[in-house]
């Protein structure tokens, strides 16, 4: 049962860069069968598709933050990664990694770690 | 972008009764030479991540009971959950896969009436 655990600072001061970490455990980040993601939840609920990767690092991202996003992915430590830089207030949200299927087309998410809430604050 | 667009916001039902979500995209997302809807449906309870219901509009992921089942194509989506237990007190979302950005609606809370 592949499970995913983000991990990351909590609390970022504005202008600052986030960076978060999505280990993987009970599957392979190498795995060609799947795409690497993350997704965040602002404080009203709402979703928000940010990025995948794949195992060679081709990336996807959502233009609407893909000026500041860098994805990336560590086989060796069996672990993807988020940096989102000029972070502002608009950041807070809860950020999820999720593992989504590559069958040839853009994928649903399925699991989801647990999460990680990330606040923007001076 | 694809805009999903849920009704309503929140919903209450009595036990054992049916409850229905409305998901409305503003593009179809029927790939027509495929035959599937790109849509899928997710179930989020209170203090947990989202988890899988639902993809391409009907087929029930896993493990996931029978009593929820969606319908729908093109623009119009509904999830149904025929019976309303208590576990199933949550927020539900859609998503479209049709293309990228990948989006999500805005969220249907179902509560116990």
């Amino acid at each position: 049962q592949v499970q995913l655990q983000e991990s990351g600072p909590g609390l970022l001061k504005p202008s600052e860069t986030l960076s978060l970490t999505c280990t993987v455990s009970g599957g392979s980040v190498s795995s060609g069968a799947y795409y690497w993601s993350w997704i965040r939840q602002s404080p009203g609920k709402r979703l928000e598709w940010i990025g995948y990767i794949n195992y060679s690092g081709s990336t996807n991202h959502n233009p609407s933050l893909e000026s500041r996003i860098t994805m990336s992915v560590d086989t060796s430590k069996n672990q993807f990664s988020l940096k989102l830089s000029s972070v502002t207030a608009a950041d807070t949200a809860v950020y999820y990694c999720a593992r989504a299927p590559s069958s040839g087309h853009i994928p649903w998410f399925d699991p989801w770690g647990q999460g990680t809430l990330v606040t923007v604050s001076s | 972008d694809i805009v999903m667009t849920q009704s309503p916001d929140s919903l209450a039902v009595s036990l054992g009764e049916r409850a229905t979500i409305n998901c409305k995209s503003s593009r179809s997302v029927l790939y027509t030479s495929r035959n599937k809807n790109y849509l899928a449906w997710y179930q989020q309870k209170p203090g947990q991540p989202p988890k899988l219901l639902i993809y391409w509009a009907s087929t029930r992921e896993s493990g996931v009971p029978d009593r929820f089942s969606g319908s729908g194509s093109g623009t119009d989506f509904t999830l149904t959950i025929s019976s309303l237990q208590a576990e199933d007190v949550a927020l539900y979302y859609c998503q479209q896969y049709y293309t990228t950005p990948i989006t999500f609606g805005g969220g249907t809370k179902v509560e116990i009436k």
